[in-house]
Order: structure tokens, then sequence, then C-alpha cells
């Protein structure tokens, strides 16, 4: 499968745990968008990653929420210490250098529950 | 700025109905327009994109960027009960906030 891949499908964590949430993209493209989806709402945008750099955070929590992608492995979304309202599916999405032309695709998403 | 406005749902249809999606846009950028259909427990898709002002089609559906109004409706003649889902109207452009900033989303019902 040549697609997004994100990992794990399903996530429960208890309050105050950690939540890792991995994301690869699809071969050939080199950036890579998190979003979050709350229940009946729409995307909403987190962060938006290249290679070893943040290009726009505008939409991260400023505290406990961390993104990374480094020059090898996944893109790693990091929440500390979860709380009820983090509850939410988390799309990471990732496009060619022309994103902007070519338009993004999806990984099928972490459904994060928070007991 | 760089915006998108779509029509406010949710939107009830019978089958075989006809469907308009609107789609408005502000944009500071040559066009790049998009429509992804999420359905219910899935990840956002790409349904067709286009660009200025070329006509589209994907799997019945159509969408026509009009540079005169900033429009980009989604349209299809005759729905089916397989179409219920959330469209989002997406947006194409440069700079921050990654390359395609998304509408709200609209979420069609079709009943039988």
């Amino acid at each position: 499968n040549a697609g997004v891949m994100q990992n794990p499908r399903h996530l429960v964590r208890r309050r105050g745990q950690e939540a890792r949430l991995r994301c690869s993209p699809m071969k050939g493209h080199s950036h890579v968008y998190w979003y979050r989806q709350l229940p009946e709402e729409g995307l909403k945008f987190m962060v938006y990653l290249q290679k070893e750099n943040i290009i726009d955070e505008s939409g991260m929590p400023k505290e406990r929420f961390s993104a990374e992608f480094p020059k090898e492995g996944p893109s790693i979304l990091r929440i500390q210490q979860v709380v009820r309202g983090d509850s939410a599916a988390y799309f990471c999405a990732s496009s060619p250098e022309t994103g902007r032309s070519y338009g993004y695709t999806f990984g099928s998403g972490t459904r994060l529950t928070v007991v | 700025g760089d915006s998108v406005t779509q029509t406010e749902g949710p939107v009830t249809l019978p089958e075989r109905a006809a469907l308009t999606l609107n789609c408005t846009y502000q944009s500071s950028y040559s066009t790049f327009l998009f429509w992804y259909v999420q359905y219910l427990n899935k990840e956002p898709e790409l349904l067709l994109k286009s660009s200025e002002n070329q006509e589209t089609d994907s799997r019945g559906f159509q969408a026509s960027p009009i540079k005169s109004d900033s429009s980009f409706h989604l349209e299809k003649p005759s729905v089916q009960l397989s179409d219920s889902a959330v469209y989002y109207c997406a947006l194409g452009i440069g700079g921050s906030q990654g390359n395609l900033i998304f509408g709200k989303g609209t979420k069609l019902s079709v009943k039988p």
C-alpha cells in the first residue's frame, strides 16, 4: 500500500498520559499536514511540516501539543497529559512540493479516546 | 486573505434529486480548486480538482470554476443513497497554513 500510513488506528489513553500518533507520507511526498476533527465537526488545521522543519504551526494549541518530521522515520504528533477534550480523530495528509495544485492525500486517521 | 465559504448544512435530498453545493472563495493566487468527500468514519478523499476555468467531473459529480464570481459549485444531476457524506471545498494557496485551505464542510443526507 503506497498510501499515507497512520498508526495506530485507535488509541485509548487515560487522562494525564501521553499520546503519540505516527504518520508515514505517501512515497515521493515531502510535505506533511496534521488535522484534528472533533465529532460532527469539520477539519481543523494543526501543523504543516517538511523534513526536519515546522513550516506552520498556527493551528497547534500552545501547550501539550508538539509535532516533528525527522530526517528518518515518520512524522509524530505528540500530545502530553491528555484531557477528555483531546478525544478526536487526527488525520495526517501528505503532498508533493506542488501541494497547492496536486492536492493532499489523507491517511485513514487515528481515533483518540481519552478516558 | 484567502478563504473558502460553503453552503450551510446539513442538506437533505430524496434519491434522484439534483444536487448543488455552493462554494465561493477569495484568493490572492492563481486558482486551484478541489472538492473532497468524507464518508462516515472514513478519511477525506479527493473527489475532483480543477484550475482556471477548467470544468471537471468525477463519479457523476461536476464542478466548473467561474472566475467572475469566484465560485466552484459542486453539482450532480441525480443523487444516490451512497452519496450521503460530508463534502469539503478546498482552495490551493501558497505560503502559510500549508498549501490548501478547506471550507467548513457540508453534510449531505440522501433519503429513500
